[in-house]
């Protein structure tokens, strides 16, 4: 089954203590990127990718790291998480010349 | 600064009436648009995109409406279903950039039987 995974699903963290959520696509895909949901602001894109070790910032880059060392994973990377990233956050791929994303189910992710 | 606004939170429509879901962009460098339909607890699925070389795409009960002048487009369902009942965010990419898509804030659709 095609699909976009991402683990875990729910995480409630501290302050500063770093964090990596995976993300894992089976479609061979070139594209992914990384999402955050808030209430009010719709979806934000964070960083996406275009392939292995091609990544960029999307509009709200402050605070996350990506890598893409592998084509199917793109780990999103909180080095020192703060409160103001309690969020849902949503991983995304896309082939290479198609518009449709696909996106996995979701982490919540709550920083005390 | 939103560049693509969805000024409606939410919408509630009767069962068999038609829904319009609208959406206004900022940036003229946008040249195609998506919509996606979002349930809870689960991530935004696909439903029906537009070139800006149209003015309209249909797909079943889904037809997209794009005003470039305007700066807006409009997604109409006809008829409404129950199972229509969910978010939906517009989202809108240039024509180089096909990995980055800014979204609008969404809209909560409610079908009622």
């Amino acid at each position: 089954e095609a699909q976009v995974t991402q683990n875990p699903r729910y995480l409630i963290t501290v302050t500063g203590k770093k964090l990596t959520v995976t993300c894992s696509q089976n479609m061979n895909h070139e594209y992914m990127s990384w999402y955050r949901q808030d209430p009010g602001l719709g979806l934000r894109q964070i960083y996406y990718s275009m392939n292995v070790e091609v990544t960029d910032k999307g509009d709200v880059p402050e605070g996350y790291k990506v890598s893409r060392k592998e084509k199917r994973n793109f780990p999103l990377i909180l080095e020192s998480p703060s409160p103001n990233q309690t969020s849902l956050y949503f991983c995304a791929s896309q082939a290479q010349g198609r518009d449709t994303q696909y996106f996995g189910p979701g982490t919540r992710l709550t920083v005390l | 600064d939103q560049q693509v606004k969805q000024n409606s939170p939410s919408l509630s429509v009767q069962e068999g009436r038609i829904s319009i879901l609208n959406c206004d962009y900022t940036n003229s460098m946008f040249d195609y648009f998506l919509w996606y339909k979002k349930y809870p607890a689960e991530g935004p699925t696909f439903l029906i995109s537009i070139s800006s070389i149209k003015d309209k795409n249909e797909d079943g009960r889904f037809t997209v409406f794009l005003n470039k002048s305007a700066k807006h487009l409009s997604l109409h369902i006809v008829p409404s279903q129950p199972g229509d009942s969910a978010v939906y965010f517009c989202a809108a990419r240039t024509g180089t950039s096909y990995g980055k898509l800014t979204f609008g804030q969404g809209t909560i659709l409610t079908v009622h039987p």
